[in-house]
């Protein structure tokens, strides 16, 4: 079945030790979501690409940066975790802007990162 | 700019009992409207969504929304609840632009009661 993958479920990191946490889609969609989601709140858009194109939200701290090396892969680097940044972390995929009518977003079960 | 309102955080309802969650939007362009679903601990699932057309939306486990333009509502419906429906359901709404995004309300957390 074509669908978004995180990986991993869970993850502890230590305060101020980086972490990357990884989002694959088999759907092909040309745009790939990051949110961070922290406890009984919505989720929040932190940045998306379309395509190679990155498009940061100007909200997003400093803190949080990402790649996408190919269609399928993103990743969410956290250079240098709060307790703040403490959340499920979403990932999700679009087909496209330009093809409205497809627009729903299809989200991986998440990341749950615990900051120690 | 578009926003999303959905009242009540918290919203109990007895087990065979009709759900009613309430969505209410404010758009400057014809909306493109969504309920979405989180269980524990995953992602987000998406239940239903109006585009154009038909008003009445059917989605899945049995859940519709109908989209009412004068009163700026999508409220999400099922005439009897089951316990697998205890989860947090979020509305959200995009505009038609290339550039909208999607904005999800606060969501409401369904608690089912035996």
């Amino acid at each position: 079945d074509a669908m978004v993958i995180q990986n991993p479920r869970y993850q502890v990191t230590q305060f101020g030790k980086p972490v990357t946490l990884s989002c694959s889609q088999t759907l092909n969609h040309n745009v790939m979501y990051w949110y961070q989601q922290k406890s009984s709140q919505a989720p929040k858009l932190l940045f998306h690409y379309y395509d190679k194109d990155f498009n940061n939200e100007a909200d997003t701290p400093d803190n949080f940066q990402s790649r996408r090396p190919n269609t399928s892969f993103c990743f969410l680097d956290i250079r240098s975790p709060g307790l703040g940044d403490a959340a499920m972390y979403l990932c999700a995929t679009s087909r496209g802007p330009e093809l409205a009518v497809y627009n729903e977003q299809f989200f991986g079960p998440g990341t749950r990162l615990t900051v120690l | 700019a578009q926003s999303v309102t959905q009242l009540g955080s918290h919203v109990s309802v007895s087990e065979g009992a009709l759900v009613l969650l309430r969505c209410n939007y404010s758009s400057s362009v014809p909306p493109y409207l969504f309920w979405y679903v989180q269980y524990p601990n995953q992602g987000l699932q998406l239940l239903l969504k109006y585009t154009t057309g038909a008003t009445l939306v059917k989605g899945i486990n049995g859940f519709e929304a109908e989209f009412k333009k004068s009163e700026t509502s999508f409220h999400l419906t099922k005439p009897s609840a089951h316990m697998s429906d205890a989860a947090e359901y979020f509305c959200a709404v995009r505009g038609m632009n290339r550039d909208d995004k999607i904005i999800f309300g606060k969501g409401t957390r369904l608690h089912i009661l035996p």
